[in-house]
């Protein structure tokens, strides 16, 4: 199975901050990667499909890079409503496994 | 609108079964897979499996082989995930979901509401 690491496992940032979570993959994805926001008690949102490009409805603010083993998801000016959790997921071969998550806080 | 709309909640003793149902709307139900992912209380998002529900295939993870069955029905547009033998560690929110694009790994975008399955004697 491919192993997804993602770093770091909780952080804190305040209104406007640009942040940024990265996830490692155990083995080349190519560019086959996606990232998700859950907040509590919902189900997750697609933010970023094949590591960079924007789902619909997705403000600007959220980005996402990389290629290989090496990803980035990047909110360029953070808003409160951004307070989540946030996955990676590669889906290049089953089973499509999920980073551990990333606990993002608002100051 | 697309949506997935899924069963209610359940409560299961160890040893028995549990079907969960997930009905699609607003889409051909057939042209996208389905995908099936779990998450454990305060736990990450573990992948399940996906169906085709043109043609009934489907991909598991293996942890789940043994004990999981995900079948569909076209003519009402749902489709089911049965987990057998059901252990303590079984109890999570389980999610249907939907493929972004049809037959493509690009991540999923439409998912259904949670259902709590809680395995308890």
């Amino acid at each position: 199975d491919i192993q997804m690491t993602q770093s770091p496992s909780s952080l804190s940032a305040s209104v406007g901050d640009r942040v940024t979570i990265t996830c490692r993959a155990s083995q080349n994805i190519n560019m086959i990667l996606n990232w998700y926001q859950q907040k509590p008690g919902k189900a997750p949102k697609l933010l970023i499909y094949a590591a960079s490009s924007l789902q619909s409805g997705v403000p600007s603010r959220f980005s996402g890079s990389g290629s290989g083993t090496d990803f980035t998801l990047t909110i360029s000016s953070l808003q409160p409503e951004d307070s989540a959790t946030y996955y990676c997921q590669q889906t290049y071969g089953t089973p499509y496994t999920f980073g551990q998550g990333t606990k993002l806080e608002i100051k | 609108q697309v949506h997935l709309m899924q069963s209610g909640a359940e409560v299961k003793k160890p040893g028995a079964s549990v079907r969960v149902s997930c009905k699609a709307a607003g889409y051909t139900f057939t042209g996208f897979y389905i995908h099936w992912v779990r998450q454990a209380p305060g736990q990450g998002l573990e992948w399940m499996g996906w169906i085709n529900p043109k043609s009934g295939g489907t991909n598991f993870a293996q942890k789940f082989q043994a004990r999981f069955t995900m079948t569909r029905d076209t003519s009402i547009s749902t489709a089911y995930m049965e987990l057998n033998r059901l252990r303590s560690d079984d109890t999570a929110v389980y999610y249907c979901s939907r493929e972004l694009l049809s037959h493509l790994p690009y991540g999923m975008d439409v998912w259904g509401q949670g259902t709590t399955v809680t395995v308890s004697s």
